[in-house]
């Protein structure tokens, strides 16, 4: 148990459907980021949320839209999704965003998009 | 863009044998942090290291940060069953805070 919480753990949805999966932290910290690993590819970070405001946004499709309501949660709405982003989708948090901080993950959501 | 290269992608190793992972950046690294993914999970911390020619130990793990700060390296002595699992090097960048993962290496223990 690592005090970051992800659902659902595994998820299949079609391409014209609407989901979202959810991260809850426990642990205090302010950052908490999203991260894409795909297979034999390095971890993407895909948002990144210090103090409740979105930091950075590298790059991501419109079809992925994060939403931070308060530091302990963090959604991904996901809508009209492409094969290719069957992945497996990794909350983070951290004490706070850069130097010297370790990133606490959760367990991950496997995504398939079929 | 910025990048940091790790090798090499897999290592098939007997039980008891040493295996190495390395990381290499293109640009200067404020720090370099080691992560530990087991089959079906998730990364975990394993140890973060600051200082130029910086050396740590954690029992068989060595982690070593280069003196230029742009590499880095651990090394696993004697490989027992429970190393099985990928091993990521993450590196923080000091222009805009953001850390940049290697590819991961695979540990694989022969049977």
């Amino acid at each position: 148990e690592t005090g970051v919480t992800q659902t659902p753990r595994h998820l299949v949805m079609g391409m014209t459907n609407k989901k979202s999966l959810k991260c809850e932290q426990h642990l205090g910290h302010n950052a908490m980021y999203w991260y894409k690993q795909s297979a034999k590819k390095p971890l993407e970070l895909m948002f990144v949320y210090s103090l409740e405001e979105r930091v950075e946004n590298n790059s991501v499709p419109s079809r992925f839209s994060p939403e931070c309501p308060n530091s302990s949660h963090l959604f991904l709405h996901l809508h009209t999704l492409q094969p290719e982003d069957s992945a497996l989708y990794l909350c983070a948090s951290s004490q706070q965003r850069g130097l010297g901080t370790e990133a606490f993950f959760g367990q991950g959501t496997r995504l398939t998009v079929v | 863009g910025q990048q940091v290269m790790q090798i090499p992608q897999y290592q098939h190793v007997q039980e008891g044998e040493d295996f190495t992972t390395y990381c290499n950046s293109s640009t200067t690294l404020s720090n370099i942090q080691w992560y530990k993914q087991r089959p079906g999970g998730h990364p975990v911390f394993l140890i973060q290291l600051v200082k130029s020619g910086e050396v740590k130990k954690q029992k068989r793990l060595t982690f070593q940060f280069g003196e230029a700060k742009k590499n880095s390296s651990l090394h696993i002595t004697a490989t027992q069953t429970t190393d099985v699992g990928t091993y990521f090097c993450a590196g923080l960048m000091d222009s805009n805070y953001q850390l940049i993962w290697g590819a991961g290496t695979k540990l694989i223990i022969k049977p």
